[in-house]
Protein backbone atom coordinates (compact mmCIF):
# COMPACT_ATOMS: atom_id res chain seq x y z
CA UNK A 1 0.00 0.00 0.00
CA UNK A 2 0.86 3.53 -0.35
CA UNK A 3 1.86 5.55 1.93
CA UNK A 4 3.17 9.53 2.73
CA UNK A 5 5.85 11.04 4.67
CA UNK A 6 6.33 14.50 5.75
CA UNK A 7 8.81 16.05 8.37
CA UNK A 8 9.03 17.48 10.42
CA UNK A 9 6.09 18.19 12.10
CA UNK A 10 6.47 21.19 13.79
CA UNK A 11 8.99 23.60 13.52
CA UNK A 12 9.91 27.16 15.07
CA UNK A 13 11.90 29.67 12.78
CA UNK A 14 13.73 32.98 13.21
CA UNK A 15 12.57 35.43 10.52
CA UNK A 16 15.69 35.30 7.83
CA UNK A 17 16.75 31.85 8.27
CA UNK A 18 16.31 29.02 5.61
CA UNK A 19 13.76 26.29 5.35
CA UNK A 20 13.54 22.65 4.25
CA UNK A 21 10.43 20.28 4.39
CA UNK A 22 10.54 17.02 2.80
CA UNK A 23 8.03 14.92 1.43
CA UNK A 24 8.11 11.29 0.25
CA UNK A 25 6.11 8.68 -1.10
CA UNK A 26 6.13 4.91 -0.63
CA UNK A 27 4.62 1.77 -2.92
CA UNK A 28 4.06 3.47 -6.11
CA UNK A 29 5.72 5.00 -8.92
CA UNK A 30 5.95 8.51 -10.50
CA UNK A 31 3.21 10.23 -8.33
CA UNK A 32 1.83 13.81 -8.89
CA UNK A 33 3.36 15.83 -5.62
CA UNK A 34 2.05 19.14 -4.09
CA UNK A 35 2.25 21.52 -1.36
CA UNK A 36 -0.36 23.60 -0.01
CA UNK A 37 0.12 25.96 3.06
CA UNK A 38 -2.69 26.61 5.39
CA UNK A 39 -2.70 29.73 7.46
CA UNK A 40 -4.64 29.42 10.67
CA UNK A 41 -7.88 28.85 10.30
CA UNK A 42 -7.97 29.31 6.50
CA UNK A 43 -8.24 27.14 3.52
CA UNK A 44 -5.86 25.51 1.27
CA UNK A 45 -3.58 27.18 -0.77
CA UNK A 46 -1.82 25.50 -3.37
CA UNK A 47 1.62 26.23 -3.76
CA UNK A 48 3.79 24.31 -5.61
CA UNK A 49 3.19 20.93 -8.30
CA UNK A 50 5.06 18.33 -9.84
CA UNK A 51 4.33 15.50 -12.25
CA UNK A 52 7.75 14.43 -12.54
CA UNK A 53 11.10 14.50 -11.59
CA UNK A 54 12.63 17.63 -12.32
CA UNK A 55 9.22 19.59 -13.02
CA UNK A 56 7.61 21.91 -10.81
CA UNK A 57 5.04 23.66 -11.22
CA UNK A 58 4.99 27.18 -9.14
CA UNK A 59 1.18 28.78 -8.19
CA UNK A 60 1.86 31.59 -6.42
CA UNK A 61 5.45 34.13 -6.68
CA UNK A 62 6.58 34.39 -3.11
CA UNK A 63 9.58 33.59 -1.10
CA UNK A 64 9.12 29.83 -0.97
CA UNK A 65 10.23 27.35 -3.99
CA UNK A 66 10.17 23.48 -4.65
CA UNK A 67 12.16 20.79 -5.83
CA UNK A 68 11.74 16.67 -7.03
CA UNK A 69 15.15 15.52 -6.89
CA UNK A 70 13.55 11.88 -6.71
CA UNK A 71 10.52 10.30 -8.08
CA UNK A 72 9.27 10.09 -4.76
CA UNK A 73 10.69 13.13 -2.92
CA UNK A 74 9.57 16.49 -3.31
CA UNK A 75 11.10 19.13 -1.33
CA UNK A 76 10.11 22.44 -0.24
CA UNK A 77 12.84 25.52 0.42
CA UNK A 78 13.17 29.32 1.79
CA UNK A 79 16.18 31.01 1.69
CA UNK A 80 15.00 33.58 4.01
CA UNK A 81 11.79 33.06 6.01
CA UNK A 82 9.72 36.07 6.93
CA UNK A 83 6.38 35.94 9.14
CA UNK A 84 3.88 35.76 7.02
CA UNK A 85 5.44 32.28 5.90
CA UNK A 86 3.67 30.66 8.92
CA UNK A 87 1.30 28.15 8.71
CA UNK A 88 0.36 24.15 8.67
CA UNK A 89 2.58 22.75 5.48
CA UNK A 90 1.03 20.07 3.81
CA UNK A 91 2.35 17.63 1.05
CA UNK A 92 0.03 15.52 -1.05
CA UNK A 93 0.14 12.75 -3.95
CA UNK A 94 -2.42 11.22 -6.55
CA UNK A 95 -2.05 9.02 -9.66
CA UNK A 96 -3.27 10.69 -13.22
CA UNK A 97 -4.34 13.43 -14.94
CA UNK A 98 -6.49 15.17 -11.97
CA UNK A 99 -9.85 13.03 -11.50
CA UNK A 100 -7.83 11.55 -8.20
CA UNK A 101 -8.14 12.33 -4.90
CA UNK A 102 -5.34 13.42 -2.89
CA UNK A 103 -3.97 12.02 -0.04
CA UNK A 104 -2.29 14.08 2.20
CA UNK A 105 0.93 13.90 4.39
CA UNK A 106 0.24 14.64 8.46
CA UNK A 107 1.52 18.12 7.68
CA UNK A 108 4.21 20.49 9.44
CA UNK A 109 3.13 23.28 11.28
CA UNK A 110 5.72 25.74 10.83
CA UNK A 111 5.77 29.02 13.17
CA UNK A 112 8.35 31.77 11.97
CA UNK A 113 9.38 33.91 14.85
CA UNK B 1 -8.36 29.18 -14.08
CA UNK B 2 -10.47 27.25 -11.66
CA UNK B 3 -12.37 29.25 -8.41
CA UNK B 4 -14.05 27.90 -6.26
CA UNK B 5 -16.45 29.11 -3.81
CA UNK B 6 -17.84 27.51 -0.82
CA UNK B 7 -20.98 28.53 1.58
CA UNK B 8 -21.49 28.66 4.39
CA UNK B 9 -18.53 29.31 6.40
CA UNK B 10 -19.59 27.99 9.50
CA UNK B 11 -22.88 25.94 10.38
CA UNK B 12 -23.73 25.17 13.40
CA UNK B 13 -26.28 22.04 13.95
CA UNK B 14 -27.84 19.71 16.84
CA UNK B 15 -27.31 16.18 16.24
CA UNK B 16 -29.48 14.49 14.14
CA UNK B 17 -30.44 17.73 12.21
CA UNK B 18 -28.70 17.48 8.39
CA UNK B 19 -26.14 19.49 7.29
CA UNK B 20 -25.84 20.99 4.08
CA UNK B 21 -22.18 22.48 2.46
CA UNK B 22 -22.39 24.01 -1.39
CA UNK B 23 -19.82 24.87 -3.46
CA UNK B 24 -19.57 26.63 -6.87
CA UNK B 25 -16.88 26.24 -9.65
CA UNK B 26 -16.27 28.70 -12.54
CA UNK B 27 -14.77 25.83 -15.20
CA UNK B 28 -17.25 24.21 -16.92
CA UNK B 29 -14.71 21.92 -18.25
CA UNK B 30 -14.06 20.40 -14.28
CA UNK B 31 -14.76 16.80 -14.07
CA UNK B 32 -13.68 15.57 -10.83
CA UNK B 33 -15.40 16.99 -7.41
CA UNK B 34 -14.12 15.71 -4.39
CA UNK B 35 -15.11 16.58 -0.59
CA UNK B 36 -12.20 16.10 2.45
CA UNK B 37 -13.09 16.71 6.15
CA UNK B 38 -10.13 17.50 8.54
CA UNK B 39 -10.14 17.57 12.13
CA UNK B 40 -8.66 19.86 14.33
CA UNK B 41 -4.79 19.51 14.09
CA UNK B 42 -4.60 16.80 11.86
CA UNK B 43 -4.84 16.23 7.68
CA UNK B 44 -7.38 16.62 5.53
CA UNK B 45 -8.95 13.43 4.25
CA UNK B 46 -10.96 12.05 1.88
CA UNK B 47 -14.44 11.56 2.71
CA UNK B 48 -16.42 11.20 -0.58
CA UNK B 49 -15.94 12.24 -4.35
CA UNK B 50 -18.11 12.80 -7.61
CA UNK B 51 -17.19 12.66 -11.59
CA UNK B 52 -19.02 14.85 -13.57
CA UNK B 53 -21.04 11.64 -15.20
CA UNK B 54 -22.67 11.47 -12.69
CA UNK B 55 -25.13 13.32 -10.48
CA UNK B 56 -25.54 12.19 -6.90
CA UNK B 57 -23.60 9.54 -5.26
CA UNK B 58 -24.09 8.59 -1.26
CA UNK B 59 -22.03 6.74 1.04
CA UNK B 60 -23.98 5.46 4.37
CA UNK B 61 -24.87 8.78 6.00
CA UNK B 62 -23.04 11.37 3.55
CA UNK B 63 -23.68 12.34 -0.22
CA UNK B 64 -22.46 14.47 -2.74
CA UNK B 65 -25.11 16.01 -5.88
CA UNK B 66 -23.61 17.61 -8.71
CA UNK B 67 -25.57 20.27 -10.92
CA UNK B 68 -23.28 20.31 -14.76
CA UNK B 69 -25.45 23.25 -16.03
CA UNK B 70 -25.14 25.37 -12.59
CA UNK B 71 -21.74 24.53 -11.93
CA UNK B 72 -22.21 24.03 -8.05
CA UNK B 73 -22.31 20.66 -5.99
CA UNK B 74 -23.00 19.78 -2.74
CA UNK B 75 -22.32 17.76 0.66
CA UNK B 76 -25.11 16.81 2.79
CA UNK B 77 -24.70 15.02 5.79
CA UNK B 78 -27.99 12.97 7.29
CA UNK B 79 -28.44 12.06 11.11
CA UNK B 80 -25.66 14.44 12.49
CA UNK B 81 -23.40 13.17 15.12
CA UNK B 82 -20.82 15.03 17.39
CA UNK B 83 -18.15 13.36 15.53
CA UNK B 84 -19.12 14.76 12.72
CA UNK B 85 -17.88 18.20 13.92
CA UNK B 86 -15.13 19.45 11.54
CA UNK B 87 -13.86 21.73 8.52
CA UNK B 88 -15.27 20.25 5.68
CA UNK B 89 -13.41 21.60 2.13
CA UNK B 90 -14.53 21.42 -1.34
CA UNK B 91 -12.21 21.53 -4.32
CA UNK B 92 -12.06 20.81 -8.40
CA UNK B 93 -8.87 20.88 -10.72
CA UNK B 94 -7.50 23.64 -11.83
CA UNK B 95 -7.13 24.21 -15.48
CA UNK B 96 -5.54 21.45 -17.16
CA UNK B 97 -6.40 19.23 -14.39
CA UNK B 98 -4.11 18.27 -12.32
CA UNK B 99 -4.18 20.01 -9.03
CA UNK B 100 -6.77 20.86 -7.18
CA UNK B 101 -8.23 24.32 -5.82
CA UNK B 102 -10.20 24.36 -2.65
CA UNK B 103 -13.07 26.01 -1.06
CA UNK B 104 -11.94 28.00 2.26
CA UNK B 105 -14.12 25.54 4.33
CA UNK B 106 -16.77 25.00 6.00
CA UNK B 107 -16.80 24.79 9.98
CA UNK B 108 -19.38 22.34 10.90
CA UNK B 109 -20.60 21.89 14.65
CA UNK B 110 -22.63 19.26 15.76
CA UNK B 111 -24.16 19.81 19.25
CA UNK B 112 -25.20 17.13 21.22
Amino acid sequence: SQTIHQWPATLVQPVGSPLSLECTVEGTSNPNLYWYRQAAGRGLQLLFYSVGIGQISSEVPQNLSASRPQDRQFILSSKKLLLSDSGFYLCAWNKGQGGYGYTFGSGTRLTVV
Amino acid sequence: GENVEQHPSTLSVQEGDSAVIKCTYSDSASNYFPWYKQELGKRPQLIIDIRSNVGEKKDQRIAVTLNKTAKHFSLHITETQPEDSAVYFCAAPAEAGTALIFGKGTTLSVSS
